[in-house]
């Protein structure tokens, strides 16, 4: 199956400081891959979906300053939550598109603003 | 409005059968997922249904009713390890996916 990955695992910050989160397409191209976010107990929401070569399309209430998408080739998008607070602390998850509608997940990384 | 609905959570026996069923409303469809979530950890993909019927893979099977907006996850022989989040997703007409809360299912021995 197709490998997505994740890095780092987990990060611990201090408030204020900005940590960038790297998801990459191990085995195939993907020219869309998906931002989201888990809070403890909660299912999964999209931030925004990334393509190859073109800005980011956030979801509504995600601020697209604070978290800033890069998607520089088929397997490497990059999400930075800058100038983190305590409330980003949370799961953050990519995914990345095989086929339509078909999505791999990285194995996600937890963030911990102090 | 987009909608999916799936019980919060459940408890079963191990060795025991367990169905957790998903309802859904999207402008458009395209295909219904599910996936299993141990806690701390990302989803890992389970199965895909677009057309009408069940899909079997082993212990698990899934199952889609488009004219009913259904489906429902059927897990056989359980085992302590299937002990996890069940999170039922459906695909919209622009291809994006529309989450439900998942269902925690909790395996007693």
């Amino acid at each position: 199956g197709a490998v997505v990955s994740q890095h780092p695992s987990r990060v611990i910050c201090k408030s204020g400081t900005s940590v960038k989160i790297e998801c990459r397409s191990l085995d195939f191209q993907a020219t869309t891959m998906f931002w989201y976010r888990q809070f403890p107990k909660q299912s999964l929401m999209l931030m925004a979906t990334s393509n190859e070569g073109s800005k980011a399309t956030y979801e509504q209430g995600v601020e697209k300053d604070k978290f800033l998408i890069n998607h520089a080739s088929l397997t490497l998008s990059t999400l930075t939550v800058t100038s983190a607070h305590p409330e980003d602390s949370s799961f953050y998850i990519c995914s990345a598109g095989l086929a339509e509608n078909e999505q791999f997940f990285g194995p996600g990384t937890r963030l911990t603003v102090l | 409005g987009q909608n999916i609905d799936q019980p919060t959570e459940m408890t079963a026996t191990e060795g025991a059968i367990v169905q957790i069923n998903c309802t859904y409303q999207t402008s458009g469809f395209n295909g219904l997922f599910w996936y299993q979530q141990h806690a701390g950890e990302a989803p890992t993909f389970l199965s895909y249904n677009v057309l009408d019927g069940l899909e079997e893979k082993g212990r698990f099977s899934s199952f889609l009713s488009r004219s009913k907006g259904y489906s429902y996850l059927l897990l056989k022989e359980l085992q302590m390890k299937d002990s996890a989040s069940y999170l039922c997703a459906a695909g919209d007409s622009n291809y994006q996916l529309i989450w439900g809360a998942g269902t925690k299912l909790i395996i007693k021995p």
